[in-house]
């Protein structure tokens, strides 16, 4: 059964740090990775999606890199700001093409 | 392009009545997905439709929990009897199983409270 593991369960920094936020998934036999924000009360929000034959994934400040032979995956936030402040949760997808979601990491920026 | 749209946003019922949540996917999308999402929790599939065809509902509590996906474009999550445990955020999710990455895009949710 795949568990996805988010380590630490909360953030909080000053604006304008560069983030590193981890994931991890038990069974490398995944098709492909999602990451996701959560505002307070709202739906989720697709931030970047890597296939399972890539390495990385880039759309404007952030950047996702996936090792599926470890069984990592890292979000990268460079100079943070306030407005970043939610939940990131990353996904695998498995043959089956449901999501297994990690419990999220909760981010706050700090102006 | 309009989004995955829900209803109703938020939901109070008293315990043992009954509550519907319906779902409009992204126009194209072939594939369906109902998550449940428990407060701290990430999201854990309900069923998945692909077209009208209910393809994986192994985590579907079908003793009071039913979903339908008629003519393969909207679908309707209902509970009969609520229960306290019910308590939740409802995501309706829908993708093109035509891609190569399948990426998903989520709806904002309906959020339920049984009292």
């Amino acid at each position: 059964k795949q568990e996805v593991t988010q380590i630490p369960a909360a953030l909080s920094v000053p604006e304008g740090e560069n983030l590193v936020l981890n994931c991890s998934f038990t069974d490398s036999a995944i098709y492909n990775l999602q990451w996701f924000r959560q505002d307070p009360g709202k739906g989720l929000t697709s931030l970047l999606l890597i296939q399972s034959s890539q390495r990385e994934q880039t759309s404007g400040r952030l950047n996702a890199s996936l090792d599926k032979s470890s069984g990592r995956s890292t979000l990268y936030i460079a100079a943070s700001q306030p407005g970043d402040s939610a939940t990131y949760l990353c996904a695998v997808q498995g043959g089956s093409e449901k999501l297994v979601f990690g419990k999220g990491m909760k981010l706050t920026v700090n102006p | 392009e309009a989004g995955v749209v829900q209803s109703p946003r938020y939901k109070i019922i008293e315990k043992k009545q009954p509550v519907a949540f319906w779902c409009n996917p992204i126009s194209g999308h072939n594939t369906l997905y109902w998550y449940l999402q428990n407060l701290g929790q990430g999201p854990e599939l309900l069923i998945r439709y692909e077209n009208e065809e209910a393809v994986d509902d192994s985590q579907l509590p079908k003793d009071r929990f039913s979903a339908e996906r008629l003519k393969g474009v909207d679908s309707t999550l209902k509970i009969q009897p609520a229960e306290l445990g019910d308590s939740a955020v409802y995501l309706c999710a829908s993708s093109f199983s035509g891609t190569e990455d399948n990426e998903q895009f989520f709806g904002p949710g309906t959020r339920l409270t049984v009292l």
